[in-house]
């Protein structure tokens, strides 16, 4: 079947390290998104990519980086530079153009030890 | 961003109908889209609606949208306990592929 698959499902930063998020998909689609949700709030974009070797900052990217070598792949690294990285991470992608809805991942739980 | 709202709760008893409302403020939105979030998940798709489309219905599911006053409703009949989850109204905005989500709306369904 497929899908959008997110590793870990939980994982724990100390102070000053760097965190890599994974988000396959085996959709083919073309876009990829990293949103942030927080408790009570709804999701707000960190980046997205629309092709490979492409990527555009969303309303939060301040403190995480990505890359996209490849079209199933798109990771998500928490730099130490972000101060509150606690939060759940949802990875989603779409098909490129008319607005084809996005598809979720299982999402990521980032805790800080 | 574009400013799409929700309320926050909603509590129903079972066998009620359930209406979550929505107001977004693109008015080139193409299309507008029910998420359902189940405690500790990603985001399922439940349906979407054009935005030249006034209602869609899909089982106990009805969309209904009024582009005048910007407004979208989801209408889930016969509320089950497995309808409990938190539910994201969200706009996509034409020919950027972007998407603009509310903050969710919590549906509490009472046996």
């Amino acid at each position: 079947d497929g899908g959008i698959t997110q590793s870990p499902k939980y994982l724990f930063r100390k102070e000053g390290q760097n965190v890599t998020l994974s988000c396959e998909q085996n959709l083919n689609h073309d876009a990829m998104y990293w949103y942030r949700q927080d408790p009570g709030q709804g999701l707000r974009l960190i980046y997205y990519s629309q092709i490979v070797n492409d990527f555009q900052k969303g309303d939060i990217a301040e403190g995480y980086s990505v890359s996209r070598e490849k079209k199933e792949s798109f990771p998500l690294t928490v730099t130490s530079a972000q101060k509150n990285p606690t939060a759940f991470y949802l990875c989603a992608s779409n098909t490129r153009g008319g607005n084809q809805p996005q598809h979720f991942g299982d999402g990521t739980r980032l805790s800080i030890l | 961003g574009e400013d799409v709202e929700q309320s926050l709760f909603l509590s129903v008893r079972e066998g009620d109908s359930s209406v979550i409302n929505c107001t977004y403020t693109d008015s080139s939105s193409t299309y507008l889209y029910w998420y359902k979030q189940e405690p500790g998940a990603g985001l399922q798709l439940l349906t979407y609606i054009f935005s030249n489309m006034d209602m869609k219905q899909d089982q106990r599911l009805t969309v209904l949208l009024n582009k005048k006053d910007k407004h979208l409703s989801l209408r889930i009949a016969d509320t089950q306990t497995g309808d409990s989850a938190i539910y994201f109204c969200a706009e996509g905005i034409y020919n950027f592929n972007k998407f603009y989500f509310g903050s969710g709306t919590k549906l509490n369904v009472k046996p």
